[in-house]
């Protein structure tokens, strides 16, 4: 199967609250899981990315926490900012292959 | 900025007609790919091209077609155009295929 599933489909966080967004996916081929962020009228652009070979990947306020025998993955943002408010894709894809997105998660963060 | 730019930013034509997005990709990069955004719809792939010829297809309908030229650029033609092809069109690339794609700004089809 070459879908990857990603939810909720919409989140509201407090500024400074924690936000997830979680995915799954079923083909265990995928060896690679970047997160992109799409703010409106702009192109996705790459935010972190993770290999199975680690459970947990940070950077600044992103992590992406990784479960492989659940074939599953999340992001988290620590101590969300209203700039953080997008849209953002989880992804799937195996070497030399297409990348497979979820189908995206519009973030709202109060101020 | 991404290195990958897209023409034209916007588009507005009626149905019935044929229209052609260009992308460039980032120097170097040999893996051209097409996505389609429409209004609560994720990511749809519908084709990849690499050093010219075509690697990957995804949900790209038959009046639709793309092709990469020697200079590595790329153009995706749509044709017979329905008011439900009116979408976002991105383009990405890589230097070969699978890792980091980088997106360009998009070009925004509005069909009437």
């Amino acid at each position: 199967q070459q879908q990857v599933k990603q939810s909720p489909q919409s989140l509201i966080v407090q500024k400074g609250g924690i936000s997830i967004i979680n995915c799954a996916y079923e083909n265990t081929a995928f060896d690679y899981f970047p997160w992109y962020q799409q703010f409106p009228g702009k192109g996705p652009a790459l935010l972190i990315a993770i290999r199975p070979d680690v459970s947990e990947k940070k950077e600044g306020r992103f992590t992406i926490s990784f479960n492989k025998s659940a074939k599953q993955f999340s992001l988290h943002i620590m101590d969300s900012q209203p700039g953080d408010s997008a849209t953002y894709f989880c992804a799937a894809s195996m070497q030399d292959d297409k990348i497979i997105f979820g189908k995206g998660t519009r973030l709202h963060i109060l101020p | 900025d991404s290195g990958v730019t897209q023409t034209p930013k916007h588009l507005i034509t009626a149905t019935g007609q044929r229209v052609t997005l260009r992308c460039s990709p980032r120097s170097g990069d040999l893996s051209v790919y097409w996505y389609q955004q429409s209004l609560d719809q994720g990511l749809q792939f519908l084709i990849q091209y690499y050093n010219g010829e075509e690697r990957a297809k995804g949900n790209i309908l038959e009046r639709f077609s793309a092709q990469q030229f020697p200079d590595l650029h790329s153009e995706l033609n749509l044709s017979s155009l329905e008011l439900g092809d009116s979408a976002l069109y991105f383009c990405a690339s890589t230097p070969g295929g699978g890792e980091t794609q980088y997106f360009g700004p998009g070009t925004r089809l509005l069909v009437l």
